[in-house]
């Protein structure tokens, strides 16, 4: 495609639910990041797929985030037991190896 | 501590100013990006840099490896230059993850 996609752009959730939030990106593009962006802060790392494989996942916050990307393209972001502190902007980045990282326009996530 | 600083944190200009963000950063680095994102909207990237200036448009950034430091300048700045631009640094080894800095709003005012 001609960018990274994202979908749903806003989701609105009941604390304890479930959420899946899906990427798709740039064609070709073997690297994908998570991050997540808080109000008033800068984003941050959740986890980095090279290829299918979760290269890194140090930045998931605790075992209530997964993610995965079975065919190496699109990936998908799943939260178990929502708590109104996951409550953000979840962005998603694609790259060549080592190259340039192009963003999706996010999803917003509010958790009530 | 952040690994990554920018200053200021907020930024008011006149139209036509000239226009400086500073970022400084503490972690061993392989490039350094600067990120344009407007309110309710995606991130963009504007400059990828490991050494030396890079200009596009009205826009240049610089880098000094050795002080850990880089600069974005806006010249002749405009209203729909006004966003948060954030910077942020990729970090050394296999996982090339960004470290973002808390950005920059900057408001250019007619």
């Amino acid at each position: 495609g001609a960018g990274v996609s994202q979908t749903p752009s806003n989701k609105v959730t009941e604390k304890g639910k479930y959420v899946e939030l899906r990427c798709d990106p740039i064609s070709g593009h073997t690297a994908l990041y998570w991050y997540r962006q808080s109000l008033g802060q800068g984003p941050e790392f959740l986890i980095y797929f090279q290829g299918t494989g979760a290269a890194d996942d140090s930045g998931l916050p605790n075992d209530r985030f997964f993610a995965v990307r079975p065919e190496g393209s699109v990936s998908t972001l799943k939260i178990q037991r929502t708590e109104r502190g996951d409550s953000a902007v979840y962005l998603c980045a694609s790259s060549s190896p080592f190259g340039e990282q192009f963003f999706g326009p996010g999803t917003r996530l509010t958790v009530l | 501590k952040n690994e990554v600083e920018q200053s200021p944190q907020n930024l008011t200009a006149q139209e036509g100013e000239f226009i400086t963000i500073n970022c400084s950063y503490s972690v061993g680095i392989s490039a350094l990006h600067w990120l344009q994102q407007h309110p309710g909207g995606g991130i963009v990237s504007l400059f990828m840099l490991s050494s030396g200036k890079k200009k596009h448009g009205r826009l240049i950034a610089t880098i000094n490896i050795q002080e850990k430091h880089s600069s974005l300048h806006i010249t002749a700045s405009h209203p729909r230059d006004s966003a948060v631009y954030i910077c942020a640094v990729r970090s050394g080894g296999a996982t090339n993850k960004l470290i973002f800095g808390t950005g920059t709003l900057l408001a250019v005012q007619p």
